[in-house]
């Protein structure tokens, strides 16, 4: 079945630093990939998506692109503000109106001054 | 502009009561969805729902667990006698019919923290 691995965590940086987290996945078809991002006792925030292979997301500095050969959706941003210190989930979704999403077991994001 | 709304935030139970969340979701969203966040763990789907229909509850355990969207009002998840276990978070999303049936992204409310005593 579908699913979805992302790295564990924690991950802590210094503010600044580039971030990687990556996130691979396995589907049949031709999934959706979002990422998500929660901050403390809040729910999940939609940071950016991706519809079909080679589609890049972009959001907030942020940024991940859709490779269905290697089945991944990475997550990048250039420098880290402290601001950014949440969870991030890599989720997937089938194209058709009312799939659930699949989410990874989500990676803690630190970032200090 | 509300987003989705979900209450309570918090809620306490003994084992053995029932516990009842509500989701209000996003306007002009016809599509509701239940997720469920054990510590430490991604959201796991539960139960997909329209307007007075379960279209999916794949997700949702057999017994105990029931939802519904009625016609007039919010969604409803219902725990029944409920046990330690239980205590999670509960997240409803939302999300619109897309004019072409494809997948829209869903929009998620701040939780529901359920704590079993």
């Amino acid at each position: 079945g579908n699913s979805v691995t992302q790295m564990e965590g924690p991950v802590t940086l210094s503010e600044e630093a580039f971030l990687t987290i990556n996130c691979t996945y396995t589907a049949t078809g031709y999934p959706s990939l979002f990422w998500y991002v929660q901050y403390p006792g809040e729910g999940l925030q939609l940071l950016l998506k991706a519809t079909k292979a080679d589609d890049k997301g972009s959001n907030k500095g942020f940024e991940a692109t859709y490779r269905k050969e290697t089945t991944s959706f990475h997550l990048e941003k250039g420098s880290v503000q402290v601001s950014d210190s949440a969870v991030y989930f890599c989720a997937l979704g089938g194209s058709q109106a009312g799939t659930a999403l699949i989410f990874g077991k989500g990676t803690t994001l630190s970032v200090s001054s | 502009n509300a987003g989705v709304m979900q209450n309570p935030r918090h809620l306490v139970r003994r084992r053995g009561q029932e516990a009842r969340l509500r989701c209000s979701p996003m306007k002009g969203h016809s599509h509701v969805y239940w997720y469920r966040q054990l510590p430490e763990e991604g959201l796991k789907f539960m139960v997909y729902l329209q307007k007075e229909n379960i279209i999916d509850e794949s997700g949702m355990p057999k017994e105990r667990f029931s939802a519904e969207f009625p016609k007039e009002g919010p969604s409803i998840l219902r725990i029944q006698q409920v046990v330690r276990g239980d205590s999670a978070a509960y997240f409803c999303a939302s999300s619109p019919s897309g004019g072409d049936g494809s997948n829209q992204p869903q929009h998620f409310g701040d939780g529901t923290r359920l704590s079993i005593l």
